[in-house]
């Protein structure tokens, strides 16, 4: 167990609708990044932030956004679903957001399906 | 265009049998390289982080290294409960900004 939770463990839901995706970090991490993860894509990167600002964006569509709140948990709200967002969606977390490498510590992640 | 690729895509070992799992990268400006183990339908778990070529590793049965250009995890005498799939991925700076990039990963399966 890292420490790391995310709620729902399963989604299933239809084109064109919005959901939220809810990730706790583990105790005393500031920073959250975001993943999705794919058969055909592996691992992307999508966003990360520390201790309440953006800090980096990757490959983020623009139907999806996220924060973090002051209590530092975080949410990833993706809009105007479509089929090809079927993915698996971690979070992770790590003590520091800078430029000085952090181990990241990944939640079990959401399963998204989008029929 | 920061990227990672990971050879081999799958492998298989007898127990005890060693073998290395190579990651090349291609990043402007790197920060670290990270390894990871991921169980199917779970998510990855922190192994190593390597910071500078010529930096070494080791915990266990793995020892990760890195180069300039690559990294290799070294898996000595495995057993089956190693089977997972290993994924490299490094920190990067780049002129968007920082940058996290994960490569494909190796499928290590290991029968007893």
């Amino acid at each position: 167990d890292s420490g790391v939770t995310q709620t729902p463990k399963h989604l299933i839901t239809a084109t064109g609708q919005r959901v939220t995706l809810r990730c706790s970090p583990r105790s005393g991490d500031l920073s959250v990044y975001w993943y999705q993860q794919s058969l055909d894509q592996g691992l992307q990167f999508l966003i990360q932030y520390y201790n309440g600002e953006e800090r980096a964006k990757g490959n983020i569509l623009e139907r999806f956004s996220a924060q973090q709140f002051p209590d530092l948990h975080s949410e990833l709200n993706l809009s105007s679903l479509e089929l090809g967002d079927s993915a698996l969606y971690f979070c992770a977390s790590s003590v520091e957001g800078g430029l000085y490498p952090n181990e990241q510590f990944f939640g079990p992640g959401t399963r998204l399906t989008v029929l | 265009e920061d990227q990672v690729t990971q050879s081999p895509e799958a492998l298989r070992l007898q127990e005890g049998e060693s073998s290395s799992l190579n990651c090349s990268y291609t990043v402007s400006g790197l920060r670290g390289l990270f390894w990871y183990r991921q169980d199917p339908g779970k998510g990855p778990e922190f192994l190593f982080t390597l910071y500078s070529a010529g930096e070494e590793k080791e915990k266990e049965r793995l020892k990760a290294t890195l180069t300039k250009k690559e990294s290799f995890l070294h898996i000595t005498a495995p057993k089956p409960e190693d089977s997972a799939t290993y994924l490299c991925a490094v920190q990067a700076t780049d002129n968007y900004g920082q940058n996290f990039v994960f490569g494909p990963g190796t499928r290590l399966s290991v029968l007893p």
